[in-house]
Parts: C-alpha cells; sequence; structure tokens
C-alpha cells in the first residue's frame, strides 16, 4: 500500500517565475493538506482540500492556490516566486471530518516534500 | 496571539536514558494534540495523538501527557536508543479535528551511545 507520494523531489526556479507541485495522497484517504517548512521550523498550514474544493487556509497570500482531482491527488501552484518561498513543501493525506482518535486513518499520514529553491 | 513553544536548544541524552520533551501553548483551546517525529529531509511521521481529556497516552517506549491547565504536554522516550535520534514535533488542531495543524518548531533529539 502506497503512502503519499510527492514529486518532484527537488526543484530549482528563479524569482518571478512559477511552480507546481504533485501530491498522491495515502490509499483510502479523501483530504490533502499542504505545509510549507522553512529550515529549522516547524510545518506552516497553507490550506485543505477536499471533495475539490479548498476547504480550510492558512496565513498565505492568494499567489498560493492549488486543485485536488477526482482521484483525490491535488497540486499546488505558486507564482511569483520569491526568495523567501524556498523551504521544503510537504503534503498530507488524512480522512474528512472530526478526528475520533481511536485509529491511525484519523490521523495524517505525510509525503517526503519536495525541495523547492528559489535563486 | 496563538503560539506553540518546544524547547529550542537540541537535547543530548545518553542511551538508555528517558528523554522528555517539553510542549508549551498559549491563547489555544486544543480538543487535540499530537506529536510526530521529523528525520532530516524527511516528513514528519506521527507517533501519538492526546485528547484533552486524557491525562496520559502509551505507546511502546513512549508516552505523553496532556495538562490543559497548565497548557502543556510533555513527551517522554524511555530506554532511549540512538535511533531515536531526530526531530519531535508538536502539533496543535487549530479546527475541531479537521486536521489544520498548527506545529512547534520541534526539538532535536541526539542519543549518545
Amino acid at each position: 500500500d502506497a503512502g503519499v507520494t510527492q514529486s518532484p523531489t527537488h526543484l530549482i526556479k528563479t524569482r518571478g517565475q512559477q511552480v507546481t507541485l504533485r501530491c498522491s495522497p495515502k490509499s483510502g484517504h479523501d483530504t490533502v493538506s499542504w505545509y510549507q517548512q522553512a529550515l529549522g521550523q516547524g510545518p506552516q498550514f497553507i490550506f485543505q482540500y477536499y471533495e475539490e474544493e479548498e476547504r480550510q487556509r492558512g496565513n498565505f497570500p492568494d499567489r498560493f492556490s492549488g486543485h485536488q482531482f477526482p482521484n483525490y491527488s491535488s497540486e499546488l501552484n505558486v507564482n511569483a516566486l520569491l526568495l523567501g518561498d524556498s523551504a521544503l513543501y510537504l503534503c498530507a493525506s488524512s480522512l474528512f471530518g472530526v478526528t475520533s482518535g481511536i485509529t491511525s486513518t484519523d490521523t495524517q499520514y505525510f509525503g517526503p516534500g519536495t525541495r523547492l529553491t528559489v535563486l | 496571539s496563538q503560539k506553540i513553544e518546544q524547547n529550542s536548544e537540541a537535547l543530548n541524552i545518553q542511551e538508555g536514558k528517558t528523554a522528555t520533551l517539553t510542549c508549551n501553548y498559549t491563547n489555544y483551546s486544543p480538543a487535540y494534540l499530537q506529536w510526530y517525529r521529523q528525520d532530516p529531509g524527511r516528513g514528519p511521521v506521527f507517533l501519538l495523538l492526546i485528547r484533552e481529556n486524557e491525562k496520559e497516552k502509551r505507546k511502546e517506549r513512549l508516552k505523553v501527557t496532556f495538562d490543559t491547565t497548565l497548557k502543556q504536554s510533555l513527551f517522554h522516550i524511555t530506554a532511549s536508543q540512538p535511533a531515536d535520534s531526530a526531530t519531535y514535533l508538536c502539533a496543535l488542531d487549530d479546527s475541531g479535528g479537521y486536521n489544520k495543524l498548527i506545529f512547534g518548531a520541534g526539538t532535536r533529539l541526539a542519543v549518545h551511545p
């Protein structure tokens, strides 16, 4: 059973460019969340997708947008890249709904991340 | 404003000892608190979830406590091993269970043989 997969693993872009990152959730999961993790920091919530709609959003500008497909996979798009966008971008999958906390499927499973470097 | 704090400095301990990591939070009333392990260049891996009405949760050599009065969670690893060396992240659910997680900066644990 494949876990959460992300592509590409590494990416180098220049300021002003646009980037698309991809994520496939763990089998059986229907919700995808995206996080940004700067070096030495904890992950910061960007947004969450369920049923192809953005359900929750963190404190990120509109340059960050996303999409979820019918097969539950998701894309994160970042426009007009800034140097400060350099980070590890993490995708996490889960089942939508209130966490019951009884089984492991309640929690989020993270992918290995995409390391984005903006020059 | 809301804040989550973890020991900012690395924790160095001897193999076989118990490691204790601290997570303090302010201006939250979380229903759940989670602990994750993260190795360099990898995504976080879920370890334990504890609810506000649970004082303690255990899983093998791991133990988590949750004190909503002190607004603090403690994470213990007993009989620590060098393989336990990693960064440990504390996370609160900011959405009432809908997995919008707010993470602390993490504490790096180094277990020495």
